[in-house]
Formats: C-alpha cells, structure tokens, sequence
C-alpha cells in the first residue's frame, strides 16, 4: 500500500455545498499534486504544490480550491460544483530533486470518487 | 512543451502471449520517463522508469521498456502476459518547467486479457 492516503473514499455533494478532500503523505516528500480522472478523459493536472508553494495551475475553475499548509498534507476545496466536476480526484506526492537532477517517482493515493448531484 | 502519446486506446491479448503498449513522446529537453499501471477502482501505481541511465528499464510484474531517443519512443513489453495483467497503463514524460518537474500524461492504454 502507499504511503499517500486521501479522504474521504467516496463523496456525494450537491451543487450548492460546500466540501473539502484530504490528503495526506508520511513519505518525507516535498511535492504534492491534484489530479482529475474522468471516465473517457486523460488525467488531468490540476494544481502542484512543491516546498508548499503552488507551482502549477492548469486553467483550473475558480470553484476548486487547493491549500497546502505544510509539506505533508494537501487540501482540494470544493463549492458551487457542476455535475461535470464528478470525477476520482487523484493526490500524488513525489520528491522534488535539486536543480539538474532527474525527477523522481509520484505516489499516488487512492482517490476520492466524487458525485456532484 | 512536452507531450506523451499513447498509440492504442485498447490492447487486447491472450494470456500467455507477448504485451506490446505503445508510447512516443516530445520533449524539449532530456526527459524522465514513467509507466504506471492502475487496477479498477484503484490508484496509480509505478511500473518503472527511465532517468538517463541504462535504456533498457525493468520493472515490476516483469514487464520492461526500451527508451529509444531517436525514435522519442518507450514502449512497455512483457513476454507472457497473465491475468492479473489486465488494468489502464499510462506513459508519463516529466520534464522541467521553470524550477519544478511537471508530468505530463497519456491517455491511457487499457489492456484486456482473455483467457
């Protein structure tokens, strides 16, 4: 099992509440990740955090929202979703090398299944 | 910019016989490479990864891959393919982008294993 855990599994919100996934790594990394896995759709980068700061976010709706307030735990908070935004939400983590070096292996939680009615 | 594609949605074999998942990639500067397989309702797990050093990579479950730099492919094979085989693989091309590594992912190869 990895060491990236995510709650909750499932999650089932209407279109005006308002939630918060969860993730959490004990793998001593320094980059975290949010992914959206679609049926029929490629994973899609949605936000990456490394050193806590955001370094990447991919034309990502305003209604997601990520916070990451330290190094091992990452936040995805949602409101006034779509039912489009119904999707397994994927939390990676991986270690950041220093400058020139290779990058290096991203551990994967088990997602959270997420229902927008 | 980067780009991995991934040349079959669905692959299709029987068990026992040889696996062949394609993938080419672009890159603009010296890539890392990952395969990841994912089993139903579950996360995405490493299968191995190619980082500049031997071009013949192994991985787990026995599968490998070749990094082929002038035809910008890393194909994904295994000999004899079992059962438990059957999942959604993903190349993966990670390269760096201003001070971070952003991956970038294929769409996925779903590979069928008939008995």
């Amino acid at each position: 099992e990895t060491g990236v855990t995510q709650t909750p599994r499932h999650l089932v919100m209407g279109m005006t509440n308002k939630k918060s996934l969860k993730c959490e790594q004990h793998l001593g990394h320094n980059a975290m990740y949010w992914y959206k896995q679609s049926a029929k759709k490629p994973l899609e980068l949605m936000f990456v955090y490394s050193l806590e700061e955001r370094v990447e976010n991919n034309s990502v709706p305003s209604r997601f929202s990520p916070e990451c307030p330290n190094s091992s735990h990452l936040f995805l908070h949602l409101h006034t979703l779509q039912p489009e935004d119904s999707a397994l939400y994927l939390c990676a983590s991986s270690q950041d090398p220093p400058s020139g070096g290779p990058t290096d292996t991203q551990y994967f939680g088990p997602g959270t299944r997420l229902t927008v009615l | 910019a980067q780009s991995v594609t991934q040349l079959d949605s669905h692959v299709s074999v029987s068990e026992g016989t040889p696996v062949l998942l394609r993938c080419n990639y672009s890159s603009s500067y010296s890539p890392s490479l990952f395969w990841y397989v994912q089993h139903p309702n579950k996360g995405l797990q490493l299968l191995l990864k190619y980082t500049s050093a031997a071009t013949l990579v192994k991985g787990i479950n026995g599968f490998e891959a070749e990094f082929k730099k002038s035809e910008t492919s890393f194909h994904l094979t295994k000999p004899s393919a079992h059962m438990s085989d059957a999942a959604e693989y993903f190349c993966v091309v990670s390269d760096r982008t201003g001070g971070s590594y952003i991956p970038t992912f294929g769409r996925g190869t779903s590979l069928i294993v008939h008995p």
